[in-house]
């Protein structure tokens, strides 16, 4: 049972180039989420799923792509880098219908744009 | 705007001692406040979680304080270890949308 994992761990991308960062659980987790940490400022919620085929928009959705055609994958597109979108991002999973239960994440992606 | 507003920044307490974590939200339908830990390089991990209709909860060192009508949470941290050392995140959800605190970095002195 890996939990969630994400690749890659560390990527430098030039202002507009494009690029997918990837995520699978293997714990059949139907509510899946991208979140983003920026310092001072906690993670902030991209994009998220509640199963297969459903996606919706966080708190800064912007700039960012989803899609979710499987329950065990769930990849971030970034459509044009911007050097505001040098973070950490991070994957997260939990069970959706169990609202005590913890989200599990990922190590997560070390992302720089120049 | 953060929804949910953490303090301090950060924090020193020496081996023993108690670490004390503040955060206050105003969104009240808000439905759950859990309490992540992270060491850095890796990602958050769930510590300890609480339900609004419920005023304390303790998991072994680890103590959530809840007042409602405040709109106020904490964490505390007894018998701090230096394994301790970590950044904690208090967090609130509605419809399993979690929103952070900004964080709180604790360093326990050995």
């Amino acid at each position: 049972n890996a939990g969630v994992t994400q690749t890659p761990k560390f990527q430098v991308l030039k202002t507009g180039q494009s690029m997918t960062l990837q995520c699978a659980q293997d714990m059949n987790h139907e509510y899946m989420s991208w979140y983003r940490q920026d310092p001072g400022m906690g993670l902030r919620l991209i994009h998220y799923s509640v199963g297969a085929g459903i996606t919706d928009q966080g708190e800064v959705p912007n700039g960012y792509n989803v899609s979710r055609s499987t329950t065990e994958d769930f990849p971030l597109r970034l459509l044009s880098a911007a050097p505001s979108q040098t973070s950490v991002y991070f994957c997260a999973s939990r069970i959706y219908r169990d609202r005590m239960d913890g989200y599990t994440f990922g190590s997560g992606t070390r992302l720089t744009v120049v | 705007q953060q929804q949910v507003k953490q303090s301090p920044q950060s924090l020193i307490v020496q081996k023993g001692g108690i670490s004390i974590i503040n955060c206050a939200y105003e969104n009240t339908a808000f439905d759950y406040f859990p309490w992540y830990q992270q060491f850095p390089g890796k990602g958050p991990a769930l510590l300890i979680a609480i339900r609004p209709d419920v005023s304390e909860k303790k998991e072994g060192r680890f103590t959530i304080s809840f007042n409602k009508s405040a709109k106020q949470f904490s964490l505390h941290i007894m018998d701090s270890q230096p394994g301790d050392s970590a950044t904690y995140f208090c967090a609130a959800s509605i419809d399993y949308k979690l929103s952070f605190g900004a964080g709180t970095t604790v360093t326990v002195r050995a």
